[in-house]
């Protein structure tokens, strides 16, 4: 039974198009996360969603959005890719109070821009 | 400064030997820091958390806490080729306290 699902898995697509990922968390945490990788594997968070209310969102360009229509699910839309915008997005989430459990991160989306 | 530094790597070590990783941290006002294992292509996956001062052992595994040097580390005893992996430092940071990595190290236990 996953605990963090992410969709797609990989996304290969032009630059300028429009793409989502989706994602989903069945572990009843009241807040998610959105966190990019890069290829030198630094991990840097981008949103958090905490029941349903934005509560950060870095420095990216506002060609990302993100909504989170009710705390089980966060998604990620992405307007007129770019080259740099190639990466794996992962999703994570958490309860507010349990920090000392972490985040649990879904498995990843290999966005690919070409 | 970042906020969460670690020693840049690769670090090799043959197998059954310790491993030692190290990660240094800026925000005084972090409370709790975990170690995450990311094997290639996927996700990072929680190996230890620790809060106190101090040394918290589970297995082969020890993390150690010092909050007057700001200072984390991971040993890992009797490595095991199975744990060549990444290894990132984190830490709950920030005015919304959000998990704040470091930039990971590569281990490559040699059988």
């Amino acid at each position: 039974d996953t605990a963090v699902s992410q969709t797609p898995k990989y996304l290969v697509t032009q630059m300028g198009n429009d793409k989502s990922i989706k994602c989903e968390q069945n572990l009843g945490h009241d807040t998610m996360y959105w966190y990019k990788q890069d290829s030198k594997k630094f991990l840097k968070i981008m949103f958090s969603y905490n029941n349903k209310e934005l509560i950060i969102n870095e420095t990216v360009p506002n060609r990302f959005s993100p909504k989170s229509p009710d705390k089980a699910h966060l998604n990620l839309h992405i307007n007129s890719l770019e080259l740099g915008d190639s990466a794996v997005y992962f999703c994570a989430s958490s309860q507010r109070g349990q920090e000392l459990g972490g985040y649990t991160f879904g498995s990843g989306t290999r966005l690919t821009v070409v | 400064q970042k906020e969460v530094e670690q020693n840049s790597g690769p670090l090799s070590v043959p197998e059954g030997a310790i491993a030692s990783l190290n990660c240094t941290y800026s925000d005084r006002g972090s409370q709790s820091f975990f170690w995450y294992r990311q094997y290639s292509g996927k996700s990072p996956e929680l190996i230890m958390s620790i809060y106190s001062n101090g040394d918290k052992e589970d297995g082969r595994f020890t993390a150690q806490l010092n909050k007057a040097s700001q200072y984390v580390s991971l040993l890992i005893r009797d490595s095991q080729p199975s744990d060549s992996a990444t290894y990132l430092c984190a830490a709950v940071s920030g005015s919304a306290r959000q998990l704040t990595f470091g930039s990971g190290t590569q281990l490559t236990v040699l059988p």
